[in-house]
């Protein structure tokens, strides 16, 4: 069966600090990749999608990339974070089905 | 942006009503689906309605679509205590030869026992 490891579940970070949320998707092949934040509160905005290694797609411009260095690995990254990066970070996946199957969340406070 | 709006943004109701959740949502799409969100968690998926169909029926939920109107709801029956989460819709739409999958705002559900 297919399953979706994300990880760390919170993390604190100072101002000005890098970031790296790491994705994984075990039991299917080729999948698309989403990262979603959802702010306190509020519905999910669509950051990045990915249909395949390395074919990132960004929908809102900001301080965070993507990467899919391997098919089933995408990792969210900034080199630099603002208070404003602060939300709840979601990592997706999903096939030809549709239905987006989501990881547990990462809780990302920055101070 | 957000595509779907819900409404209520938030419902109190007894265990053992129903409770009906709405959807609006702005352009053409392929599919609506509707997930569940546990308080900090990741979202579930529940149910999808293919832009032809009009009604679907899970378990307890039933699902209504209306293309015209661009809207959808979501009837849960005889409601649980465990039934308490936040109900999102979500839109899909080809967008360059991919489906783009936006969700809208939410409604949070509380189920009193």
């Amino acid at each position: 069966s297919q399953t979706i490891h994300q990880w760390p579940a919170t993390l604190v970070q100072p101002v000005g600090s890098p970031l790296s949320l790491e994705c994984t998707v075990e039991g299917t092949s080729n999948p698309n990749l989403y990262w979603y934040r959802q702010a306190a509160g509020r519905g999910l905005q669509l950051l990045f999608y990915s249909v395949g290694i390395g074919q990132i797609s960004s929908e809102v411009p900001q301080n965070l990339s993507a990467s899919r260095p391997q098919d089933r690995q995408f990792i969210l990254s900034s080199k630099k974070l603002l208070l404003s990066d602060s939300g709840f970070y979601l990592c997706a996946w999903s096939l030809t089905s549709r239905k987006l199957f989501f990881g547990s969340g990462t809780q990302l406070s920055v101070l | 942006s957000q595509q779907g709006e819900e409404d209520p943004q938030a419902l109190s109701i007894q265990e053992g009503e129903n409770a009906t959740m709405n959807c609006s949502y702005k352009t053409s799409i392929n599919n609506l689906q509707w997930y569940r969100q546990n308080s900090g968690r990741g979202l579930v998926h529940l149910i999808l309605i293919r832009s032809n169909e009009r009604e679907k029926h899970s378990g307890r939920l039933r699902v209504t679509l209306d293309t015209s109107k661009k809207s959808s709801s979501l009837l849960i029956t005889a409601s649980r205590a465990a039934d308490t989460a936040s109900y999102f819709c979500a839109t899909a739409a080809n967008s360059g030869g991919y489906q783009k999958v936006t969700f809208g705002t939410g409604t949070k559900l509380q189920v009193i026992p």
